[in-house]
């Protein structure tokens, strides 16, 4: 599986935008780009996946460049329930759907 | 959404002994389901992957032995630790996939602590 590059940290703002990049540059065609959450002391919580093109779900947006290299995770209004470590994953389900977990960016949410 | 449980969510136990931890899936099938453990700071790192009636299979540096997996039902994995010591002191966490599902569900983590 491609492996991703992540900022350690980032602070955000209650109630502004959260941007959390991340780098895939040798993802492969068909691998998909997923992120996941882990609150302190809990089990990750699945946030929202992709493949090329930008997705939405309740929880968060995924925007993946043109040529698949980058994403950016953006969480639209960020609350302070929203600090904890997030993961950029990629994977290809030929792997038996194995999800390899880097170290993540740290976003602390600030009142 | 899918719900994963483990139980139980914290035990402590002495040196030499066997803890078991379940992960049940609660309202999907899981054909596939996945062991993590967690050090403190660090990030999860996979021990093994099972799906429904077939063997586990392991990643490097995780003896079998040690740590045994069933994953007899479509709705519950076990993982047993075997003769615990404390360096197998750990956040273990499980997952579940459905058939044809993209996404992993995860558990909300057991806590063991080896006297």
């Amino acid at each position: 599986d491609a492996k991703t590059t992540q900022p350690p940290s980032m602070d955000c703002a209650e109630g502004r935008a959260a941007n959390l990049p991340c780098n895939h540059s040798t993802i492969s065609g068909n691998e998909y780009v997923y992120w996941y959450r882990q609150i302190h002391s809990q089990g990750p919580q699945y946030i929202i996946h992709g493949l090329k093109n930008n997705e939405t779900n309740e929880m968060a947006s995924l925007i993946i460049t043109e040529d698949r290299k980058s994403s950016t995770l953006i969480l639209p209004h960020a609350t302070l329930r929203d600090t904890a470590v997030y993961y950029c994953i990629v994977e290809d389900g030929g792997s038996n759907y194995k999800l390899t977990f880097g170290k993540g960016t740290l976003l602390t949410v600030n009142p | 959404g899918a719900v994963v449980s483990q139980h139980p969510s914290r035990v402590i136990c002495k040196s030499g002994t066997s803890v078991k931890i379940e992960c049940r899936s609660l309202d999907f099938q899981a054909t596939t389901m996945f062991w993590y453990r967690q050090f403190p700071k660090q990030s999860l790192m996979l021990m093994a992957t099972s799906n429904e009636g077939s063997k586990a299979t392991y990643e490097q540096g995780v003896e079998k032995d040690k740590f045994l997996i069933n994953h007899a039902s479509l709705t519950l994995s076990t993982l047993t630790v075997t003769s615990a010591h404390p360096e197998d002191s750990s956040f273990y966490i499980c997952s579940a996939r459905s058939r044809g599902g993209n996404e992993q569900f995860f558990g909300p983590g057991t806590r063991l602590t080896v006297l």
